[in-house]
């Protein structure tokens, strides 16, 4: 069983709607992830935490906001999102950004734009 | 801009049988080469990874061949099973750090009964 926790697993939301994704590790690990997946195409990095900071952020279109509260929770702020949006998000952890560290996945949530 | 080059996009295979799963790179300044395997529904998880250092790690019926000349990396999987019938993605990672993976276009797997 994966030991990152990904909350809701399933959410539709309308194009005005605000809504949230939510990511606890418990495992002590410093850098936490979120990366977005389409159907059949591998995940995309979006936001990288390190030590609660944001070290990376891939670009991302401001309409997704990320947030590390501390060091066990991410979460995924959801705003006038598009339905090209509709995808897989996964939220990942490792240890720190040191060489070689896993990379661990939560199972993901599956979100539907409307 | 594709870094990481993964084929083949899907493979059949029978129980007991061999899987090859390929992944070429062209930057070489990556130094981190692991694969995930991916379950339909769940997030992908580490399976086995392999430094440029060694040719070679095997870990029980996986094993991952290195070739640092030709850039190629690849997946073996003995003795394949149903349970195996996944989507297997490479990946490659630089400057020391796992923060960021770039990902093969992944391969999905199925093994027959």
């Amino acid at each position: 069983d994966t030991e990152v926790t990904q909350t809701p697993k399933h959410l539709v939301m309308g194009m005005t709607n605000k809504k949230s994704l939510k990511c606890e590790q418990h495992m002590g690990h410093r850098a936490m992830y979120w990366y977005k997946q389409k159907a059949k195409k591998p995940p995309e990095l979006m936001f990288v935490y390190s030590y609660e900071k944001l070290s990376i952020n891939e670009s991302v279109p401001s309409r997704f906001s990320p947030e590390c509260p501390n060091s066990s929770l991410l979460n995924l702020h959801l705003h006038a999102l598009q339905p090209e949006d509709s995808a897989l998000y996964l939220c990942a952890s490792s240890q720190d950004f040191t060489f070689g560290n896993t990379i661990y996945f939560g199972e993901g949530s599956w979100l539907t734009v409307v | 801009q594709q870094q990481v080059k993964q084929s083949p996009q899907s493979l059949i295979v029978q129980k007991g049988g061999i899987s090859i799963i390929n992944c070429a790179y062209e930057n070489t300044a990556f130094d981190y080469f692991p694969w995930y395997q991916q379950f339909p529904g769940k997030g992908p998880a580490l399976l086995i990874a392999i430094r440029p250092d060694v040719s070679e790690k095997k870990e029980g019926r996986f094993t991952i061949s290195f070739n640092k000349s030709a850039k190629q990396f690849s997946l073996h999987i003995m003795d394949s099973q149903p349970g195996d019938s996944a989507t297997y993605f490479c990946a490659a990672s630089s400057q020391g750090g796992s923060e960021k993976l770039v990902f093969g276009k992944g391969t999905k797997l199925t093994v027959n009964p």
